[in-house]
């Protein structure tokens, strides 16, 4: 099945400092990969969709020029959260694949700011 | 209202019991349906597709009704290792996942 690699798996921030995160979609090629924010005890929130070669496509609320996402290659998505404050400290999940075959997730990025 | 919609729970169940989860889906374009398991402190994992003639996977059984809009899953013979958030997940070509707050499911010995 398709595999997406996720990293750093957590990683602790001094608060106004900028956070990158990785996706790579390992086995397949990914036009379109997505970001979700989880806290605790919440549901998964769609941040934004990463598009292969264009901007991304940011949900109500989410400020694109904190969240800076690239998607350079139909593999590779970052996301950067930058100038961070302890209230970004949550899951970041990235996830690839198609409608029809289902969605796979990368293993998640727990970010703490401290 | 939430285009995803789940019970809760939590469900606390015995060992060997039955159990079913339903969700409801607002959105009649949606396509494709999946139930995902989430433990704690852990990416979703796909559980199984839902297709609208019903499929089994092993102890764990999918059915879809599109005139309803409903979709459930039933996991039977309950095992310690079931416990985990259950995910109810729609999706239509284009779109991100549209996601339930997911039901909580604790098999106890």
């Amino acid at each position: 099945g398709a595999v997406v690699s996720q990293h750093p798996s957590r990683v602790i921030c001094k608060s106004g400092t900028s956070v990158k995160i990785e996706c790579r979609s390992l086995d397949f090629q990914a036009t379109t990969m997505f970001w979700y924010r989880q806290f605790p005890k919440q549901s998964l929130m769609l941040m934004a969709t990463s598009n292969e070669g264009s901007k991304a496509t940011y949900e109500q609320g989410v400020e694109k020029d904190k969240f800076l996402i690239n998607h350079a290659s139909l593999t590779l998505s970052t996301l950067t959260v930058t100038s961070a404050h302890p209230e970004d400290s949550s899951f970041y999940i990235c996830s690839a694949g198609s409608h029809r075959d289902g969605y796979t997730f990368g293993s998640g990025t727990r970010l703490t700011v401290v | 209202r939430k285009e995803v919609e789940q019970d809760p729970g939590p469900f606390n169940v015995p060992e060997g019991a039955t159990v079913a989860f339903n969700c409801t889906y607002s959105n009649s374009a949606s396509q494709s349906f999946f139930w995902y398991r989430q433990d704690c402190r852990k990416e979703p994992k796909l559980l199984m597709s839902v297709y609208s003639s019903g499929n089994e996977d092993g102890r764990f059984t999918a059915q879809l009704n599109r005139a309803s809009q409903y979709i459930s899953l039933l996991i039977r013979d309950s095992k310690l290792s079931d416990s985990a958030t259950y995910l109810c997940v729609v999706s239509r070509s284009g779109y991100a996942l549209n996601f339930g707050k997911g039901t909580s499911l604790l098999v106890t010995p």
